[in-house]
């Protein structure tokens, strides 16, 4: 089956960027999504990006996707405080989502 | 217009006995989706109901099974349980039908612990 891989830990200085990556092994997967998730919290959709996008951009979030490495990153701009969270990358098929471990992210005042 | 609410938000059961976990979902929305996350697992699909039918069915044993309403409300009830199962288990909510799943709305969660 489909199977998704991220770092489990990433720590940035406040002002920094930040930069998760995701790799997936389903060249069919047709969404790709990134959620966000707090302390004692489900899970937020931050961005998706189709099969069909190289990259999407949204206020401090860029998502860029290499379908040809089955590559996804994640990048945030001026990290904040904030930020501080675990982040799931997500791809779906069909309508049946798999997640990765999810990438905890630390930013240090 | 009010997100995903689970109840209960926090549950502890012992082993063997049963549990029903409820969803409901956003106005409007027809596709409910659960998930098992535990600490050496992760986050893993349990399954998905569109209109009241099962469309999607994750690798989990027989002991886990769901349902929705015709309100689209959606219920997961847990048989026999196992000190295993203990997890939080998450419900997400989508306004179009599986296969076409754009965005996924996630309540806060249900805390299950099995003592």
């Amino acid at each position: 089956g489909e199977d998704v891989e991220q770092s489990l830990f990433l720590s940035v200085r406040e002002g920094d960027s930040s930069v998760i990556n995701c790799t997936y092994t389903d060249s069919s997967s047709t969404y790709l999504y990134w959620y966000k998730q707090e302390p004692g919290a489900g899970l937020q959709l931050l961005t998706y990006i189709f099969s069909n996008m190289d990259m999407k951009q949204d206020q401090r979030l860029t998502v860029l996707l290499n379908k040809k490495d089955k590559h996804l990153s994640l990048r945030i701009a001026d990290t904040q405080t904030g930020d501080s969270a675990i982040y799931f990358c997500a791809v779906s098929n069909a309508g049946k989502s798999t997640f990765g471990d999810g990438t905890t992210l630390t930013v240090k005042p | 217009k009010a997100g995903v609410t689970q109840t209960p938000r926090y549950l502890i059961k012992t082993r063997g006995q049963q549990v029903t976990l409820s969803c409901s979902p956003i106005s409007g929305h027809r596709s409910v989706s659960w998930y098992q996350q535990t600490p050496g697992q992760g986050l893993q699909f349990l399954f998905e109901y569109f209109s009241e039918t099962q469309r999607n069915k994750g690798n989990f044993p027989g002991r886990f099974s769901g349902r929705q309403f015709s309100n689209s409300r959606s219920e997961m009830n847990v048989s026999t349980l196992e000190l295993g199962d203990s997890a939080l288990y998450l419900c997400a909510s989508s306004p179009v039908p599986p296969g076409n799943a754009l965005e996924q709305f996630f309540g806060p969660g249900t805390r299950l612990t099995v003592l």
